[in-house]
């Protein structure tokens, strides 16, 4: 079975500070992972994905992160966060197109102080 | 262009009726896939559709719920005889690729309160 885990609740960086938010996941094959973004009253908006190649992936907004297998992990990461960057951010990761069932984490709440 | 949307945005309903949800994709989009969203939450997968055929219903969480999608694009999640534990939001999301090979494409979701 497929799962994540988001350790980090809640985060509070100031304005211009870096930004790392966890995700560690479960699956038995080479994983499908995501990284989305909701703001309230939004949509979930896709930040990055990672299929297979560079384990390093460039996303929209600034955004990266990184693929490792190693940790089971796939960690996001803006070196300089804005204050429009305060939302929920959801790691999620998937089969593939054999399956249709993506496992989102619980989901990290980014707070930004100015 | 559009994105997805859904209708309605909010449901109340009394305990013990039937509702329905809809959704419209993104024109075109193979994939669409229903979720729960309960609040400080994931959300949490119910069903998915390829074109118009169901290929995996396992989140659904007992027989009172029912999803279609019959001629591939629009599609309509069912509830019958609500229970207080339905209150929650429904997300449906849309994808040009099969299965999670893709970007999900989200709307923004119908809030269902039963009382």
């Amino acid at each position: 079975a497929q799962s994540v885990t988001q350790p980090d609740i809640h985060i509070t960086v100031s304005e211009g500070a870096s930004l790392e938010l966890r995700c560690n996941y479960s699956y038995g094959a080479t994983p499908y992972l995501f990284w989305y973004v909701q703001s309230p009253g939004q949509g979930l908006q896709l930040l990055l994905k990672y299929f297979s190649g560079d384990t390093l992936v460039q996303g929209i907004k600034g955004f990266e992160a990184e693929f490792k297998r190693s940790q089971s992990s796939f960690n996001l990461r803006k070196p300089s966060v804005h204050w429009s960057d305060a939302a929920e951010y959801f790691c999620a990761v998937g089969a593939g197109d054999n399956a249709g069932k993506s496992t989102f984490g619980d989901g990290t709440t980014l707070t930004v102080k100015p | 262009g559009a994105g997805v949307s859904q209708s309605p945005r909010y449901k109340v309903a009394k305990r013990g009726q039937d509702v329905a949800l809809r959704c419209d994709p993104i024109s075109g989009h193979v994939s669409l896939f229903w979720y729960q969203q309960a609040l400080g939450q994931g959300p949490e997968f119910l069903t998915y559709f390829q074109n118009e055929a169901q290929l995996d219903k396992s989140g659904l969480p007992s027989d009172r719920f029912f999803a279609e999608r019959p001629e591939g694009s629009v599609s309509t999640l069912k509830i019958q005889r609500t229970q207080q534990e339905d209150s929650t939001v429904y997300l449906c999301a849309s994808s040009p690729l099969r299965g999670t090979g893709g970007e999900q494409y989200f709307g923004p979701g119908t809030r269902l309160t039963v009382t």
